[in-house]
């Protein structure tokens, strides 16, 4: 079965440098999240997108902004980097917003800023 | 947003059942709890999700008890490709999912 793709897998970047990462859900899944997990410590939500509508919003620095686009895939674009956006970035779908939807995980993004 | 509890840590050894329980004292009516595995370095994976009573799948058995203010997770026989964190996660509608600490389970030969 198809799952989630992000892209990519790992990302090296300096400080203040900007990165995007990509997220493609599972087919007809119209609903992604973004996570982030450091070293050591339990995902973090980030933020969600429902039908390309922003549908919350988590502990995500005003450093960064995501969109989800029209078909379906999401990016979370980050600016400023600092040694401490050093991570992995999970993305997640769903299929509608209920609350019996299971979110499926992608394998993550680890982003290390140097 | 109900909050969880889980233990940190459990050890367990080979062909044992694991029973791992979470609290959710603050469960709404309308919640459901879901439970991820999640291995270093890779995504959550789902295991089961439950509302109410029992529920069984191939990999593991949820029990819900009637006032749902908790849940146990129960994992039959493990094996050490089972050492992993678990997580209790209970969906408040809306989209911010929180994860609490989860557990984290060694299994040993």
């Amino acid at each position: 079965a198809a799952g989630v793709i992000q892209s990519p897998r790992h990302l090296i970047k300096e400080k203040r440098e900007t990165a995007t990462l990509k997220c493609y859900p599972i087919p007809r899944h119209d609903t992604v999240y973004w996570y982030q997990q450091g070293p050591g410590q339990d995902p973090q939500f980030l933020i969600s997108f429902y039908e390309k509508m922003q549908s919350d919003k988590g502990s995500i620095p005003d450093r960064f902004s995501a969109q989800q686009f029209s078909d379906y895939h999401s990016e979370l674009n980050m600016s400023s980097l600092e040694l401490g956006d050093s991570a992995l970035y999970f993305c997640a779908s769903s299929m509608g917003q209920g609350r019996e939807e299971t979110q499926y995980f992608g394998p993550g993004t680890r982003l290390l800023v140097l | 947003l109900a909050k969880t509890t889980q233990p940190i840590s459990m050890d367990s050894y080979e062909g044992q059942e694991v029973n791992i329980t979470c609290s959710h004292n603050n469960i709404a009516t309308n919640d459901y709890i879901t439970w991820y595995q999640q291995f270093p370095s890779q995504g959550p994976r789902f295991i089961i999700q439950g509302y109410k009573t029992k529920v069984t799948n191939e990999v593991a058995s949820l029990f819900i008890p009637a006032d749902r203010k908790s849940s146990t997770l129960s994992l039959p026989r493990v094996s050490l490709s089972d050492t992993a964190v678990y997580y209790c996660l209970v969906r408040t509608g809306g989209f911010k999912t929180i994860f609490g600490a989860g557990t984290r389970l060694f299994v040993k030969a």
